[in-house]
């Protein structure tokens, strides 16, 4: 897989809109971007995949650039119970995932 | 529709013990994969099972194998424990298996395993 590069950690204040960025510089043609985060010592929870287009579902959206070297995931409306790790994959067909260090969000009140 | 379980919880074993973790993945979920989170090293691969199948290996010892059984359910275990196999083993369950393109994971909560 191909690696990836996020900022340790972010802040945002509730409510605001929070961009994650990711950079996947060397990602292939058949590798998807996934993001998923991680609440204190729980297990990783799917945010959202993409492999070309823009996706939105009802947690986020996530925006690829047209050359697909880097990724941006935006919380529109971040709570409290946003606070976690935010790990930024891309992946091909396989299930051997490789986590990063992640970006530790914080929202704050 | 219920989640991947992942048992036990919590456990402490000593060095030298071995430990089973198991885990069931979501109903009609076949292929089920293991992650080790350390606080050192974050979140490693360990092996992936699909149809009772190891289909990939993480770089781990020979102290770590498991095995999945035919209704998917898979264990896990860890032989001759050392201090630094304390961590949360998480365990992820998808529709299918490695090649199959979009394929998103689910993870469970995890087992946290202290080794004294």
């Amino acid at each position: 897989d191909a690696k990836t590069t996020q900022p340790p950690s972010m802040d945002c204040a509730e409510g605001r809109a929070a961009n994650l960025p990711c950079n996947h510089s060397t990602i292939s043609g058949n590798e998807y971007v996934y993001w998923y985060r991680q609440i204190h010592s729980q297990g990783p929870q799917y945010i959202i995949h993409g492999l070309k287009n823009n996706e939105t579902n009802e947690m986020a959206s996530l925006i690829i650039t047209e050359d697909r070297k880097s990724s941006t995931l935006i919380l529109p409306h971040a709570t409290l119970r946003d606070t976690a790790v935010y790990y930024c994959i891309v992946r091909n067909a396989g299930n051997m995932l490789t986590f990063g260090g992640g970006t530790r969000l914080m929202v704050k009140p | 529709k219920a989640g991947v379980t992942q048992t036990p919880r919590y456990l402490i074993k000593t060095r030298g013990q071995q430990v089973t973790l198991s885990c069931s993945p979501i109903s009609g979920h076949r292929s089920v994969s293991w992650y080790q989170q350390t606080p050192g090293q974050g979140l490693q691969f360990l092996f992936e099972y699909f149809s009772e199948t190891q289909r990939n290996k993480g770089n781990f010892p020979g102290r770590f194998s498991g095995r999945q059984f035919s209704n998917s359910r898979s264990e896990m275990n860890v032989s001759t424990l050392e201090l630094g196999d304390s961590a949360l083993y998480l365990c992820a369950s998808s529709l299918a298996a490695s090649g199959s393109g979009a394929n998103v994971l689910t993870f469970g909560a995890g087992s946290r395993l202290t080794v004294l």
